[in-house]
């Protein structure tokens, strides 16, 4: 089954709102990172949360981790046109190693 | 600092052909891992390999797919009789060995295959 999952699958949003992203999980985690990718680009690592970690910053970015409901939330304030991409959480756990497992993404679309 | 490499950008393979896909992890990394992307999709991890040693090949198919990263030069991942199902970008990642592995992934450009 999958690890990671996000939600909404897509998000429409006007420049200069906040876009908040879900993502659930099933097993125990050591971390779980938020990746941000370009239409047919790679993929630029945001945020690493780590298991015993509740909430991070950088920018305008704020990640959120609940071990206890296995979900993470990443919110992006005062969005901008260029936020728009695709959005995954990868999950690194104990029963899988040091692999990542994503979810399918959230599409943010920043409307300006 | 120049970040984790791939090449070729895109590849352009004919059925039943061979592809090559090369990564050069960050300078100082000694975790490699490739994931697949079919189009619309998440990453699926493949394998995961540290100097000479395949670590974790669990999600690769079991034929027509291998995968090394020698004592020196790039990681490699070779797909034999290409088929039209391998079409997808495939992306590479590396980490450092100062948290076993479990630290942050940084990503290459990918690799885009086409099989004609």
């Amino acid at each position: 089954s999958q690890q990671g999952e996000e939600d909404p699958q897509a998000l429409s949003i006007q420049e200069g709102e906040n876009a908040t992203m879900n993502c659930s999980y099933k097993t125990s985690i050591n971390n779980l990172q938020w990746y941000r990718q370009n239409s047919g680009r790679g993929l630029v690592h945001l945020i690493l949360i780590r298991s015993n970690e509740r909430e991070k910053h950088s920018g305008r970015l704020r990640v959120t981790l609940d071990t206890s409901k296995k979900s993470s939330s990443l919110l992006i304030t005062a969005s901008r046109a260029a936020d728009t991409a695709s959005y995954f959480c990868a999950t690194s756990t104990q029963e899988y190693g040091n692999k990542l497992v994503f979810g399918a993404g959230t599409i943010l679309r920043v409307k300006s | 600092n120049a970040g984790v490499m791939q090449n070729p950008r895109h590849l352009v393979r004919r059925r039943g052909q061979e592809a090559r896909l090369r990564c050069s992890p960050m300078k100082g990394h000694s975790h490699v891992y490739w994931y697949r992307q079919l189009p619309e999709e998440g990453l699926k991890f493949m394998v995961y390999l540290q100097k000479e040693n395949i670590i974790d090949e669990s999600g690769m198919p079991k034929e027509r797919f291998s995968a090394e990263f020698p004592k020196e030069g790039p990681s490699i991942l070779r797909i034999q009789q290409v088929v039209r199902g391998d079409s997808a970008a495939y992306f590479c990642a590396s980490s450092s060995p100062r948290g076993g592995g479990t630290d942050t992934q940084y990503f290459g450009p990918g690799t885009r295959l086409t099989v004609l």
